[in-house]
Protein backbone atom coordinates (compact mmCIF):
# COMPACT_ATOMS: atom_id res chain seq x y z
CA UNK A 1 0.00 0.00 0.00
CA UNK A 2 0.90 3.65 -0.28
CA UNK A 3 1.37 6.75 1.56
CA UNK A 4 2.72 10.16 2.12
CA UNK A 5 2.64 12.25 5.05
CA UNK A 6 3.70 15.69 5.64
CA UNK A 7 5.13 16.55 8.91
CA UNK A 8 3.82 20.28 8.75
CA UNK A 9 0.44 21.20 7.95
CA UNK A 10 1.80 25.17 9.02
CA UNK A 11 5.24 26.70 7.97
CA UNK A 12 6.48 30.19 8.54
CA UNK A 13 9.78 31.63 7.09
CA UNK A 14 11.21 35.03 6.69
CA UNK A 15 11.72 36.42 2.92
CA UNK A 16 15.33 35.24 2.43
CA UNK A 17 16.10 32.52 4.22
CA UNK A 18 15.45 28.51 3.55
CA UNK A 19 13.08 26.71 3.10
CA UNK A 20 12.25 23.03 4.25
CA UNK A 21 9.10 21.27 3.66
CA UNK A 22 9.31 17.94 5.03
CA UNK A 23 7.65 14.73 3.28
CA UNK A 24 7.68 10.91 4.32
CA UNK A 25 6.05 8.23 1.61
CA UNK A 26 5.37 4.33 2.27
CA UNK A 27 5.47 2.58 -1.46
CA UNK A 28 5.60 -1.44 -1.78
CA UNK A 29 7.18 -1.12 -4.88
CA UNK A 30 9.66 2.12 -6.69
CA UNK A 31 7.89 5.17 -6.17
CA UNK A 32 7.37 8.05 -8.09
CA UNK A 33 7.14 11.60 -6.32
CA UNK A 34 6.35 14.59 -7.26
CA UNK A 35 5.99 18.26 -5.31
CA UNK A 36 3.19 20.10 -6.21
CA UNK A 37 1.79 24.10 -5.47
CA UNK A 38 -1.17 25.64 -5.14
CA UNK A 39 -1.72 29.28 -5.20
CA UNK A 40 -5.11 30.45 -3.54
CA UNK A 41 -8.14 30.02 -5.59
CA UNK A 42 -5.90 28.07 -8.26
CA UNK A 43 -4.90 24.87 -9.68
CA UNK A 44 -1.85 23.05 -8.71
CA UNK A 45 1.36 23.35 -10.56
CA UNK A 46 4.23 20.70 -10.55
CA UNK A 47 7.27 21.83 -9.11
CA UNK A 48 9.53 18.83 -9.71
CA UNK A 49 8.79 15.13 -9.95
CA UNK A 50 11.37 11.91 -9.10
CA UNK A 51 10.93 8.50 -11.55
CA UNK A 52 14.24 6.74 -10.29
CA UNK A 53 16.38 9.10 -11.96
CA UNK A 54 18.79 10.92 -10.53
CA UNK A 55 18.21 11.11 -6.41
CA UNK A 56 18.28 14.95 -6.24
CA UNK A 57 15.67 16.59 -8.43
CA UNK A 58 15.58 20.14 -9.69
CA UNK A 59 12.51 22.02 -9.98
CA UNK A 60 11.07 25.06 -11.13
CA UNK A 61 11.81 28.52 -9.21
CA UNK A 62 14.57 27.23 -7.07
CA UNK A 63 12.98 24.54 -5.22
CA UNK A 64 14.65 21.00 -5.02
CA UNK A 65 14.01 17.95 -3.48
CA UNK A 66 16.12 15.14 -2.75
CA UNK A 67 14.93 11.08 -2.57
CA UNK A 68 16.01 9.38 -0.10
CA UNK A 69 15.27 5.55 -0.17
CA UNK A 70 16.84 4.70 3.82
CA UNK A 71 14.63 7.45 5.23
CA UNK A 72 11.74 7.38 3.46
CA UNK A 73 11.63 10.92 2.70
CA UNK A 74 11.19 13.54 -0.31
CA UNK A 75 11.73 16.71 1.76
CA UNK A 76 11.23 19.83 -0.54
CA UNK A 77 13.70 22.53 -0.33
CA UNK A 78 14.68 26.40 -1.23
CA UNK A 79 17.41 28.67 -0.04
CA UNK A 80 16.00 31.44 -0.07
CA UNK A 81 12.61 32.34 0.28
CA UNK A 82 10.59 34.21 -1.79
CA UNK A 83 7.02 36.39 -1.30
CA UNK A 84 5.66 34.91 -4.11
CA UNK A 85 6.51 30.94 -2.59
CA UNK A 86 3.32 31.60 -0.11
CA UNK A 87 1.40 28.87 -1.03
CA UNK A 88 0.08 25.68 -0.32
CA UNK A 89 2.58 22.39 -1.38
CA UNK A 90 1.68 19.10 -1.74
CA UNK A 91 3.59 16.15 -2.02
CA UNK A 92 2.71 12.98 -3.77
CA UNK A 93 3.48 9.64 -3.97
CA UNK A 94 2.40 7.29 -7.37
CA UNK A 95 3.55 3.10 -8.29
CA UNK A 96 3.65 2.50 -11.99
CA UNK A 97 0.55 0.44 -12.53
CA UNK A 98 -1.51 0.93 -9.29
CA UNK A 99 -3.32 3.78 -11.40
CA UNK A 100 -3.36 6.20 -8.22
CA UNK A 101 -1.86 9.44 -7.41
CA UNK A 102 -1.95 9.83 -3.55
CA UNK A 103 -1.80 13.23 -2.06
CA UNK A 104 -0.06 14.84 1.27
CA UNK A 105 -2.69 16.51 3.58
CA UNK A 106 -0.45 19.70 2.24
CA UNK A 107 1.57 22.19 4.31
CA UNK A 108 0.68 25.61 3.81
CA UNK A 109 3.89 28.05 3.54
CA UNK A 110 4.06 31.41 5.18
CA UNK A 111 6.74 33.71 3.85
CA UNK A 112 7.24 36.83 6.68
CA UNK A 113 8.41 40.00 5.34
CA UNK B 1 0.81 23.81 -26.01
CA UNK B 2 -2.19 25.26 -24.73
CA UNK B 3 -2.80 23.66 -20.73
CA UNK B 4 -6.15 21.69 -19.12
CA UNK B 5 -8.60 23.29 -19.62
CA UNK B 6 -12.01 23.77 -17.22
CA UNK B 7 -15.70 24.90 -18.05
CA UNK B 8 -17.80 26.65 -16.28
CA UNK B 9 -14.96 27.79 -13.72
CA UNK B 10 -17.32 28.73 -11.31
CA UNK B 11 -21.10 27.46 -10.83
CA UNK B 12 -23.73 28.10 -8.40
CA UNK B 13 -26.61 25.23 -7.72
CA UNK B 14 -30.01 24.56 -5.77
CA UNK B 15 -29.47 21.10 -3.65
CA UNK B 16 -31.40 19.03 -5.72
CA UNK B 17 -30.42 19.64 -8.76
CA UNK B 18 -27.63 18.51 -11.23
CA UNK B 19 -24.68 19.54 -12.66
CA UNK B 20 -21.86 18.70 -15.57
CA UNK B 21 -18.27 19.81 -15.36
CA UNK B 22 -15.96 19.65 -18.47
CA UNK B 23 -12.70 19.24 -18.89
CA UNK B 24 -10.37 19.18 -21.92
CA UNK B 25 -7.14 17.70 -21.38
CA UNK B 26 -3.70 19.03 -22.76
CA UNK B 27 -3.23 17.61 -26.61
CA UNK B 28 -2.23 14.15 -26.71
CA UNK B 29 -2.90 13.59 -23.39
CA UNK B 30 -5.29 10.24 -22.79
CA UNK B 31 -5.56 10.07 -18.65
CA UNK B 32 -8.04 12.13 -17.40
CA UNK B 33 -8.36 12.48 -13.38
CA UNK B 34 -11.07 14.15 -11.09
CA UNK B 35 -10.22 15.44 -7.95
CA UNK B 36 -12.61 16.97 -5.20
CA UNK B 37 -10.67 19.64 -3.01
CA UNK B 38 -12.79 21.04 -0.13
CA UNK B 39 -11.17 22.52 3.54
CA UNK B 40 -11.98 20.12 5.89
CA UNK B 41 -11.24 16.84 3.43
CA UNK B 42 -8.36 18.16 1.30
CA UNK B 43 -7.62 16.78 -2.05
CA UNK B 44 -9.71 13.25 -2.92
CA UNK B 45 -9.53 11.55 -5.85
CA UNK B 46 -13.03 10.89 -7.61
CA UNK B 47 -11.98 9.02 -10.57
CA UNK B 48 -9.47 8.26 -13.75
CA UNK B 49 -10.59 7.79 -17.12
CA UNK B 50 -7.89 6.36 -19.54
CA UNK B 51 -8.88 6.17 -23.54
CA UNK B 52 -12.86 6.28 -22.69
CA UNK B 53 -12.47 3.80 -19.86
CA UNK B 54 -12.58 4.26 -16.24
CA UNK B 55 -9.46 2.90 -14.66
CA UNK B 56 -9.86 4.01 -11.14
CA UNK B 57 -12.36 5.55 -9.33
CA UNK B 58 -12.40 7.17 -5.46
CA UNK B 59 -14.97 6.74 -2.34
CA UNK B 60 -17.25 8.66 -3.42
CA UNK B 61 -21.35 7.94 -4.00
CA UNK B 62 -23.23 7.03 -7.42
CA UNK B 63 -24.20 10.40 -7.72
CA UNK B 64 -20.99 11.28 -9.12
CA UNK B 65 -20.01 9.99 -12.22
CA UNK B 66 -17.96 10.90 -15.41
CA UNK B 67 -17.18 9.77 -19.01
CA UNK B 68 -14.59 10.21 -21.39
CA UNK B 69 -14.96 11.04 -25.20
CA UNK B 70 -12.94 9.94 -28.33
CA UNK B 71 -10.75 13.05 -28.13
CA UNK B 72 -9.85 12.45 -24.31
CA UNK B 73 -12.23 15.37 -23.21
CA UNK B 74 -14.00 14.35 -20.34
CA UNK B 75 -16.99 15.80 -18.22
CA UNK B 76 -18.27 14.78 -14.46
CA UNK B 77 -21.71 14.36 -13.68
CA UNK B 78 -23.14 15.21 -10.02
CA UNK B 79 -27.06 14.42 -9.84
CA UNK B 80 -29.07 15.37 -6.69
CA UNK B 81 -26.43 17.80 -5.27
CA UNK B 82 -26.13 17.95 -1.74
CA UNK B 83 -24.58 21.07 0.34
CA UNK B 84 -21.43 18.96 0.89
CA UNK B 85 -20.69 18.88 -2.86
CA UNK B 86 -19.58 22.49 -2.34
CA UNK B 87 -16.19 22.24 -3.42
CA UNK B 88 -12.78 23.00 -6.10
CA UNK B 89 -13.34 20.37 -8.77
CA UNK B 90 -10.11 20.08 -10.37
CA UNK B 91 -9.25 17.93 -13.71
CA UNK B 92 -5.99 17.05 -14.54
CA UNK B 93 -4.54 14.87 -17.59
CA UNK B 94 -1.73 13.04 -18.25
CA UNK B 95 -0.11 11.62 -21.22
CA UNK B 96 -0.11 7.76 -19.70
CA UNK B 97 -0.86 5.99 -16.86
CA UNK B 98 -0.77 7.38 -13.58
CA UNK B 99 2.73 6.21 -11.44
CA UNK B 100 5.09 7.04 -13.94
CA UNK B 101 3.23 10.49 -15.81
CA UNK B 102 2.76 13.38 -14.07
CA UNK B 103 -0.24 15.01 -13.55
CA UNK B 104 -0.97 18.73 -15.09
CA UNK B 105 -4.14 20.29 -13.60
CA UNK B 106 -6.51 22.70 -14.78
CA UNK B 107 -7.65 26.01 -12.56
CA UNK B 108 -10.60 23.90 -11.39
CA UNK B 109 -14.23 25.01 -11.58
CA UNK B 110 -15.83 26.29 -7.96
CA UNK B 111 -18.74 24.46 -7.82
CA UNK B 112 -21.37 26.14 -4.60
CA UNK B 113 -24.35 24.37 -3.51
CA UNK B 114 -27.10 26.28 -1.82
Amino acid sequence: AQSVTQLDSHVSVSEGTPVLLRCNYSSSYSPSLFWYVQHPNKGLQLLLKYTSAATLVKGINGFEAEFKKSETSFHLTKPSAHMSDAAEYFCVVSTSGTYKYIFGTGTRLKVLA
Amino acid sequence: KAGVTQTPRYLIKTRGQQVTLSCSPISGHRSVSWYQQTPGQGLQFLFEYFSETQRNKGNFPGRFSGRQFSNSRSEMNVSTLELGDSALYLCASSLGGLGRYEQYFGPGTRLTVT
